[in-house]
């Protein structure tokens, strides 16, 4: 079945700076890769997603990349705020109901 | 509402109790799935409904863990006999689309159950 791995568990930025959070997938049957950002206390909220026919999708601040022949995928988040602070997920889904989950990147933008 | 609602959201129960979860999709969403996060985990896939029909139950962890969505829409997900490992957060989330066209999942906030 699928496995995603995803880097770094943890990520300090300051305000204004950049933000790249990077995991990888191992079924080539993959789809469908989504980025849920969770706050505490709350599920995760879908912020940007991108298919397996496309390269690169850009949302304002953020953006994300798929390379299927190195199966990896990457969200770019570009002048980072406060409230960018929260716990990121990648996920990637195939031809079944089964998305899997990557450990989480927890990004704190410093003032 | 116009999101995926559950409840309770915080749930303790002792070991061996049986625990019922509920989770309200949005409306017209045919596809529901139910998911287990634990502490700094990310969610694992429990099982899938489409309208009132159990497509997927693989993830279920044991046949302690039951779910049902009788009318295809409100969903219970029950658990019994309750042990400590299943202390975790619970997400229920919908998508319009039945099966393999469905893509975008919209979660809920979760119930936390502590199991002591």
């Amino acid at each position: 079945g699928e496995n995603v791995e995803q880097h770094p568990s943890t990520l300090s930025v300051q305000e204004g700076d950049s933000a790249v959070i990077k995991c990888t997938y191992s079924d080539s049957a993959s789809n469908y890769f989504p980025w849920y950002k969770q706050e505490l206390g709350k599920g995760p909220q879908l912020i940007i997603d991108i298919r397996s026919n496309v390269g690169e999708k850009k949302d304002q601040r953020i953006a994300v990349t798929l390379n299927k022949t190195a199966k990896h995928f990457s969200l770019h988040i570009t002048e980072t705020q406060p409230e960018d602070s929260a716990v990121y997920f990648c996920a990637a889904r195939g031809n079944n109901n089964d998305m899997r989950f990557g450990a989480g990147t927890r990004l704190t933008v410093k003032p | 509402g116009a999101g995926v609602s559950q409840s309770p959201r915080y749930k303790v129960a002792k070991r061996g109790q049986d625990v019922a979860l509920r989770c309200d999709p949005i409306s017209g969403h045919v596809s529901l799935f139910w998911y287990q996060q634990a502490l700094g985990q990310g969610p694992e896939f429990l099982t899938y409904f489409q309208n009132e029909a159990q497509l997927d139950k693989s993830g279920l962890p044991s046949d302690r863990f039951f779910a049902e969505r009788p009318e295809g829409s409100v969903s219970t997900l029950k658990i019994q006999r309750t042990q400590q490992e299943d202390s975790a957060v619970y997400l229920c989330a919908s998508s319009l689309r039945p099966g393999y066209s469905s893509y975008e999942q919209y979660f809920g906030p979760g119930t936390r159950l502590t199991v002591t």
